[in-house]
């Protein structure tokens, strides 16, 4: 089993559609989570931390659920621009950042 | 300010030989990590240094790979006897903040 799981898609959505994509973790001992955006043939890019409370950066909305081991991103009001893959990132008791395989995401006019 | 630079960009190398990926750091970032990326799959995690030393080597695959950060800036990935199987964009980040991870841009490695 992999240690982050997510759905790799692609989800296809029209613009101002909401739309979430979900990931779990294997590793209950992990403290903190974070979504990165890795855009066509470019390198990853810290897109938000995930808090235990939940939290929101404008449009994006990030949870945690640790008891199911599963964090998940909601984005509303879909943009072309938001098109990209979004990888959910575990940190390691040792301090070791895991990636996932990424959720690729397609906006349409 | 200057980011996080990976050179070569690109390293085609025949089957056998032996190769070396140089990643220089966010001046001042302590942690360090390598990873490598095929298409259509996420960054695979290679190995994680905070300063001089490698705080987690588990994902280095076998020992072909090797990596050092000897004064705790720029880093040196380094691979004997490539295999085909090797061929990837191998990718760097460094970090002072725990998770807060920059990358640049990767090397993308060809294996002949």
């Amino acid at each position: 089993r992999k240690e982050v799981e997510q759905d790799p898609g692609p989800f296809n959505v029209p613009e101002g559609a909401t739309v979430a994509f979900n990931c779990t973790y294997s590793n209950s001992a992990s403290q903190s989570f974070f979504w990165y955006r890795q855009d066509c043939r470019k390198e990853p890019k810290l897109l938000m931390s995930v808090y235990s409370s939940g939290n929101e950066d404008g449009r994006f909305t990030a949870q945690l659920n640790r008891a199911s081991q599963y964090i998940s991103l909601l984005i509303r009001d879909s943009k072309l621009s938001d098109s990209a893959t979004y990888l959910c990132v575990v940190m390691g008791n040792t301090g070791k950042l895991i990636f996932g395989q990424g959720t690729t995401l397609q906006v349409k006019p | 300010g200057a980011g996080v630079s990976q050179t070569p960009s690109n390293k085609v190398t025949e089957k056998g030989k032996y190769v070396e990926l140089r990643c220089d750091p966010i001046s001042g970032h302590t942690a360090l990590y390598w990873y490598r990326q095929s298409l259509g799959q996420g960054p695979e995690f290679l190995i994680y240094f905070q300063g001089t030393g490698a705080a987690d080597d588990s994902g280095l695959p076998n020992d072909r790979f090797f990596a050092v950060r000897p004064e705790g800036s720029v880093s040196t990935l380094k691979i004997q006897r490539t295999e085909r199987g090797d061929s990837a964009v191998y990718l760097c980040a460094s970090s002072l903040k725990a998770g807060e991870a920059f990358f640049g841009q990767g090397t993308r490695l060809t294996v002949v």
